[in-house]
């Protein structure tokens, strides 16, 4: 089974472009996280969708990040413009969820796309 | 709010040393447990997790942790460390549909 499969692997991007990570998620899952990573706040939550519905986007961090899961498998996260203040390791994670249940699952993590903006 | 904490931001061993790391949560109800393992450079993977039933829960690699519902911690213990443990290490919490990650804990094994 392949696993979460995020791209671009890296990006190199000047202030004030666009953008876009691309995450896929595992077959059958149907919960989705994006995280961010940097040294300075470690492991940030930044919104998750359960079967293509945003559930909380409390941890966008301002109006230029936002994210689509335009169906099951697939979603994206944009920066636009992005700033350099932006630069992390984006982590995509998916999850199973028994319908009707209460969510137990573990996240299983891309390996990240590591965005240098600057 | 949900919050997780690690007290440990890095340790340092040598090899064969005993590991705890701590982790602390501050939800009262029913929740999941989780430690995960990131290894320089790769991605999060899962150490081992509780949902439910016997308290000490044994992961991957020799790894395990204690479910203690008084004290809200979840510790993660290994008897004896190698170089390959090198990682840094986080614990996770969710309730419903929520995951809280700790800030990590760098673990540094010297051969």
């Amino acid at each position: 089974d392949a696993g979460v499969i995020q791209s671009p692997r890296h990006e190199v991007t000047e202030m004030g472009q666009e953008v876009t990570l691309r995450c896929k998620l595992i077959s059958g899952h149907n919960s989705l996280f994006w995280y961010r990573q940097t040294m300075m706040r470690g492991l940030e939550l930044l919104i998750y969708f359960n079967n293509n519905v945003p559930i909380d986007d409390s941890g966008m961090p301002e109006d230029r990040f936002s994210a689509k899961m335009p169906n099951a498998s697939f979603s994206t996260l944009k920066i636009q413009p992005s700033e350099p203040r932006d630069s992390a390791v984006y982590f995509c994670a998916s999850s199973p969820r028994l319908a009707g249940a209460v969510y137990t699952g573990e996240l299983f993590f891309g390996e990240g796309s590591r965005l240098t903006v600057l | 709010a949900q919050s997780v904490s690690q007290h440990n931001h890095h340790v340092i061993l040598s090899e064969a040393a005993s590991l705890e790391l701590g982790c602390n949560y501050s939800y009262g109800g029913t929740v999941n447990l989780f430690w995960y393992v990131q290894y320089p450079g790769q991605h999060l993977q899962l150490l081992l997790k509780y949902f439910s039933g016997d308290p000490l829960v044994k992961g991957i690699k020799g790894f395990e942790a204690e479910f203690i519902k008084s004290k809200f911690s979840f510790n993660l213990r290994k008897p004896s460390v190698q170089w390959s443990d090198t990682a840094e290490y986080f614990c996770a919490v969710s309730n419903f549909n929520k995951f809280y990650f700790g800030s990590g804990t760098k673990l540094n094994v010297k051969p």
